[in-house]
């Protein structure tokens, strides 16, 4: 079965710094979802990646899905406190009727 | 409704005891996903529904725990004879179907005492 391996799991950054967060998946991606999620609510959908290659942005955040189709990376640049939160990658794994699976996450904090 | 209802937001219960937890999907939305969420484990599926058959049932647990959806909307998930390895966050999400995110609920803080 597909796992998902996110690093660091655990981050903290000084406001205004970057930082990228990595997703390596053990086999193929066929979709790679970015999540992010704070203590005590559900998951916010960031951006889909599907194409080996593609690059996305949404405000201050870029992730990007490899060439190979087994990692992907999600870049923040000058973090701010509301970046802070956890951040999931969930994987599609080409199979039809089957559910993403997701990587343990990587925990976001941002000092000021 | 607008985003995916889930109830009750928190719930503590006595070990044995069964429990319910519904979800509420976005109107339109065919598909319907739980997941468990327990510290430092990640989101573990559960349970997928396409309309109101379940064609993956694979994650869960035990035979303990159990889900239906009516009518194409409305799940349940139950749990009976609640142990304390239950504690957890349950969270539903459902999609259009096919490719595509997913929109997940606020989710259920169980904890079984």
């Amino acid at each position: 079965s597909q796992e998902l391996e996110q690093s660091p799991q655990s981050l903290i950054v000084q406001e205004g710094k970057n930082l990228t967060i990595n997703c390596t998946s053990s086999k193929t991606l066929y979709g790679l979802y970015w999540y992010k999620q704070k203590y005590g609510e559900g998951l916010i959908f960031l951006m889909m990646l599907q194409k080996g290659g593609e690059e996305k942005s949404h405000e201050k955040i870029t992730a990007k899905l490899d060439e190979k189709k087994q990692q992907s990376s999600l870049h923040i640049t000058a973090s701010q406190p509301s970046h802070a939160g956890i951040y999931l990658c969930g994987a599609d794994g080409g199979q039809a009727g089957t559910a993403l699976i997701f990587g343990k996450g990587t925990t976001l904090s941002v000092s000021s | 409704g607008a985003g995916v209802s889930q109830s009750p937001s928190n719930k503590v219960t006595e070990k044995g005891k069964d429990v319910e937890l519904r979800c509420d999907p976005i109107s339109g939305h065919t598909a319907l996903y739980w997941y468990r969420q327990s510290l430092g484990q990640g989101l573990e599926f559960l349970i997928y529904f396409q309309g109101n058959s379940a064609p993956d049932k694979s994650g869960l647990p035990s035979d303990r725990f159990s889900a239906e959806r009516t009518g194409g909307s409305v799940s349940t998930l139950t749990i009976q004879r609640t142990q304390q390895e239950d504690s957890a966050v349950y969270l539903c999400a459902s999609s259009l179907g096919g490719v595509g995110g997913y929109t997940f609920g606020s989710g259920t803080r169980l904890t079984v005492v």
